[in-house]
């Protein structure tokens, strides 16, 4: 069956560092990956995505790497900032589209220190 | 721009009680999402509809059910509360085949 999980469930680091953010996957089917960032009080917000197609997909600061040979992806934050305090969630949607049922994982509490 | 608006904020309940939730998605989005997210743990899927036909349903029970209107307004309504039923309870909007915009929750006590 499907299931999404993370290695790390804390990371703490400090600013202008760059952080890693892990994630494992069951699936060999999946193909499709969310990268969500959660504040305190807040719902989860959209970081960046990535298709199995690709292997490295690059936004703002933020850099998704997959690796499917042992089903892995991971998120990397450069320069982190202590505006990037969050709970962070690799998440799977159902059918590889953004808008179908979402499977998070458990989720990594990023911690930067001024 | 308004995002997703859920309502109430914060609720607490007594077990065996009712409790409905409210949620507004972005204007223009038809599909609506439910989530339940236990303290330390990530979203489990509960619902989705979509032009007001249910399209999806997690692993829970009966005592869980939603509907959404013809606003595409949605309610998520749990009967008989258990104290493992105490969660965030997430909404989520979308356009056909495009990201899901999440809430802020509603946080639900049960004792």
């Amino acid at each position: 069956g499907e299931s999404v999980g993370l290695h790390l469930p804390t990371l703490s680091v400090q600013e202008g560092d760059n952080s890693i953010i892990n994630c494992a996957y069951s699936n060999s089917a999946s193909d499709y990956f969310i990268w969500y960032k959660q504040e305190s009080g807040k719902g989860p917000q959209f970081i960046i995505d990535i298709r199995s197609n690709m292997d490295k997909r690059q936004g703002q600061r933020v850099t998704v790497l997959l690796n499917k040979t042992v089903k892995h992806l991971s998120l990397q934050i450069a320069a982190t900032q202590p505006g990037d305090s969050a709970v962070y969630f690799c998440a799977e949607p159902a059918g590889g589209t953004s808008y179908g049922k979402l499977t998070f994982g458990q989720g990594t509490i990023l911690t930067v220190h001024p | 721009d308004a995002g997703v608006t859920q309502s109430p904020t914060h609720l607490i309940k007594t077990r065996g009680q009712q409790v409905t939730l409210r949620c507004s998605p972005i204007s223009g989005h038809k599909s609506v999402s439910w989530y339940q997210q236990v303290l330390g743990q990530g979203p489990q899927f509960i619902f989705q509809y979509y032009e007001k036909e249910e399209r999806g349903r997690g692993n829970f029970p009966d005592r869980f059910s939603a509907r959404q209107f013809p606003n595409y307004s949605s309610e998520l309504n749990v009967n008989a509360l258990l104290l493992g039923d105490s969660a965030l309870y997430l909404c989520a909007s979308s356009l056909p085949h495009d990201e899901q915009y999440f809430g802020p929750g509603t946080r639900l006590t049960v004792t």
